[in-house]
């Protein structure tokens, strides 16, 4: 079974402008979680997505948003971009939403904002 | 609210010496409690977890975990550390009454492993 997939891996952009990335859960999950990795602020949640609807949202702005298709992918959008906003974004999926349930990480989209 | 605290940010160790990596946390009634590893470049990666079943609770590659509820711990062992071991260790809470998935994430440990 393949596993959590996040395209791209790597992006650099410029501060003002508006990124997406892009996450593809393991077959039959329906549940997608992001989180933002950043040296200084460690692992924070940013929301959650089950059957294309949004269960749980984190403590950050607006300009972070999200969405979930009916095939379970799921993209997150940063629009205009601080330099702040550089960090890894891992994606995770899991079967339902559930918090006894084991999430899978995919391998995270580092973005770089100059 | 939910946290997790995992003292020190750095533990290093000798090959085959015993790995014990601490984790607290705080929830007004027992919470489900994960450990994942972070290897460079990666995504994180389940050791183990304790949902209210045995309190001592074993994981992949030689990892286990004791849930104690009287000091709301979580401390991650392994008896003989591995070159391979080194890596980021976190500690995760998650609140048994939500419906979702949300994870409240420790700051991390990065363990070093010495030849």
């Amino acid at each position: 079974k393949a596993g959590v997939t996040q395209t791209p891996r790597y992006l650099i952009k410029t501060r003002g402008q508006q990124v997406t990335l892009s996450c593809s859960p393991i077959s039959g999950h329906r549940s997608v979680s992001w989180y933002q990795q950043t040296p200084g602020q460690g692992l924070q949640f940013l929301f959650e997505y089950f059957s294309e609807t949004q269960r749980n949202k984190g403590n950050f702005p607006g300009r972070f948003s999200g969405r979930q298709f009916s095939n379970s992918r799921s993209e997150m959008n940063v629009s205009t971009l601080e330099l702040g906003d550089s960090a890894l974004y891992l994606c995770a999926s899991s079967y339902v939403a559930e918090p006894y349930n084991e999430q899978f990480f995919g391998p995270g989209t580092r973005l770089t904002v100059l | 609210a939910q946290s997790v605290t995992q003292l020190g940010s750095h533990v290093s160790v000798s090959e085959g010496a015993l790995v014990l990596l601490r984790c607290n946390y705080s929830s007004s009634v027992p919470p489900y409690l994960f450990w994942y590893v972070q290897y460079p470049n990666q995504g994180l990666q389940l050791l183990l977890k304790y949902t209210s079943a045995a309190t001592l609770v074993k994981g992949i590659n030689g990892f286990e975990a004791e849930f104690k509820k009287s000091e709301t711990s979580f401390h991650l062992t392994k008896p003989s550390a591995h070159m391979s071991d080194a890596a980021e260790y976190f500690c995760a809470v998650s609140d048994v009454a939500g419906a979702n998935s949300k994870l409240t994430f420790g700051k991390g440990i990065t363990l070093s492993v010495r030849p």
